[in-house]
């Protein structure tokens, strides 16, 4: 079973600050997905990146693929309470029926 | 928009009891996905299912069956209920497409508690 280790599980920080969270794993993946899910609902993708070395932005938020295609990385520019959530990402192989393995998940709590 | 829907968000069953979750979605997707999710452990992939009557087993499938009669129903099924069972349980799904970079669109969950 191909393993993704997500890094910090837990972060809370201030209103206006940045932050980036890690996804890591030894395998390679065909593409990695990153999650938002809010509490009491369920996970909404919020990007997938395909090419290794992708840079992908969203609003404030900046995703990078490794070379490899191993890892991937969330950079949040000024965080804003909005963003409170559990970011979790998920990696595909090619072998059909889109299955993914998803990592733990980063706790993300920004006070105002 | 794709609708993922599951049938409770809420569900209190007593151990031994058989215990069906259901999930609903709109948009003509061929694979669906039950997952549960506990704290610490991330989401697991308890059972999937690629067409009608076609399933496969996930990573955690002891203790589960599933069924899909028909294209857009998914439903999980504890034959025997046990405590290690209390969780939050999750149905997604998606349309094949090319690649394997198709989302997962997940319902709102269902929470389930043995008692």
């Amino acid at each position: 079973t191909q393993l993704l280790e997500q890094s910090p599980q837990f972060l809370s920080i201030q209103e206006g600050e940045n932050l980036t969270v890690y996804c890591n794993s030894s395998s390679v993946f065909s593409s990695l997905q990153w999650y938002r899910q809010e509490p009491g609902e369920g996970p909404v993708l919020l990007v997938t990146v395909v090419t290794g070395g992708e840079v992908k932005k969203l609003k404030r938020l900046t995703f990078q693929f490794g070379d490899a295609r191993k890892d991937s990385s969330l950079h949040i520019t000024a965080a804003q309470p909005g963003d409170t959530g559990l970011y979790p990402c998920a990696g595909a192989n090619s072998g059909g029926y889109q299955k993914v393995t998803f990592g733990i998940g980063t706790k993300l709590q920004v006070i105002p | 928009d794709v609708k993922v829907t599951q049938s409770s968000r809420y569900l209190v069953k007593r151990t031994g009891e058989k215990v069906f979750l259901e999930c609903v979605q709109d948009m003509d997707h061929e694979n669906m996905f039950w997952y549960r999710q506990d704290p610490g452990l991330g989401l697991r992939l308890i059972y999937f299912s690629y067409d009608v009557k076609m399933k496969e087993k996930g990573d955690i499938p002891e203790g589960y069956s599933v069924s899909r009669e028909k294209k857009e129903r998914f439903s999980l099924i504890l034959e025997s209920a046990s405590t290690n069972q209390t969780s939050m349980y999750l149905c997604a799904s998606t349309f094949p497409g090319q690649g394997d970079n198709q989302p997962q669109h997940f319902g709102d969950g269902t929470r389930l508690s043995i008692l």
